[in-house]
């Protein structure tokens, strides 16, 4: 079946370094990523997305790219702050043989003080 | 204020007492799932519904049933629940009916099935 595979599972930073997180997706019709962030013992929110025919996008800390020859797509956080420490999650909307949604595994991010 | 609302929040029940855990979102969303999430696994879709009467598996399908009667509510049935179920389950809703827009999360319903 499709899938989503996140790396990596587990990430530590510095205060103010950058992170990134990568995904790759196998179902080739796929046309929109989002990315969730869960803070601990919170439901999941809406942090960036990104559409198929969009190479890239950001809003302020926060980036997105994606490559679809590659079926790759990466989160890329900078300057990175004690507050974005939580679990970041990937995301494809699948197109074949329905209309899932399948997530990655998850990405638990440290940001050190 | 814009809400998906899940109930209950907690509950622990004995293997194969059917239970349903509801989910009701205000804001005339088409698209509604319901995910499970288990540690390392991340959310696995269960079920997902496009409109009122139209439900579709995801990936993990087994052991829950659906319905969507109206567009608001899409409750989660266990007929007989097993304690492979135990997980945190989330209700989320989205305004295209594809389900390629942000999804709105409930706060969860953490059941233990003993």
């Amino acid at each position: 079946g499709e899938n989503v595979e996140q790396h990596p599972s587990t990430l530590s930073v510095q205060e103010g370094d950058s992170a990134v997180i990568k995904c790759t997706y196998s179902d080739s019709a796929s046309n929109y990523f989002p990315w969730y962030k869960q803070e601990l013992g919170k439901r999941p929110q809406l942090i960036i997305d990104i559409r198929s025919n969009v190479g890239e996008k950001k809003d302020q800390r926060i980036a997105v790219t994606l490559n679809k020859t590659a079926k790759h797509f990466s989160l890329h956080i900078t300057e990175t702050q004690p507050e974005d420490s939580a679990v970041y999650f990937c995301a494809a909307m699948g197109r074949t043989g329905g209309f899932k949604t399948i997530f990655g595994a998850g990405t638990r991010l440290f940001v050190k003080a | 204020e814009a809400q998906v609302t899940q109930n209950p929040r907690y509950l622990i029940t004995v293997t194969g007492k059917k239970l349903t855990v509801t989910c009701s979102q205000n804001m005339n969303h088409e698209y509604m799932s319901w995910y499970r999430q288990d540690p390392g696994l991340g959310l696995r879709q269960i079920y997902y519904s496009m409109n009122v009467e139209v439900t579709d598996k995801g990936d993990v399908p087994e052991g829950y049933k659906v319905s969507r009667k109206e567009k608001r509510n899409f409750p989660l049935i266990l007929e007989s629940p097993s304690p492979n179920q135990t997980s945190l389950y989330f209700c989320a809703s989205s305004s295209g009916v594809e389900g390629n827009t942000e999804a709105f999360f409930g706060q969860g319903t953490r059941l233990t099935v003993v």
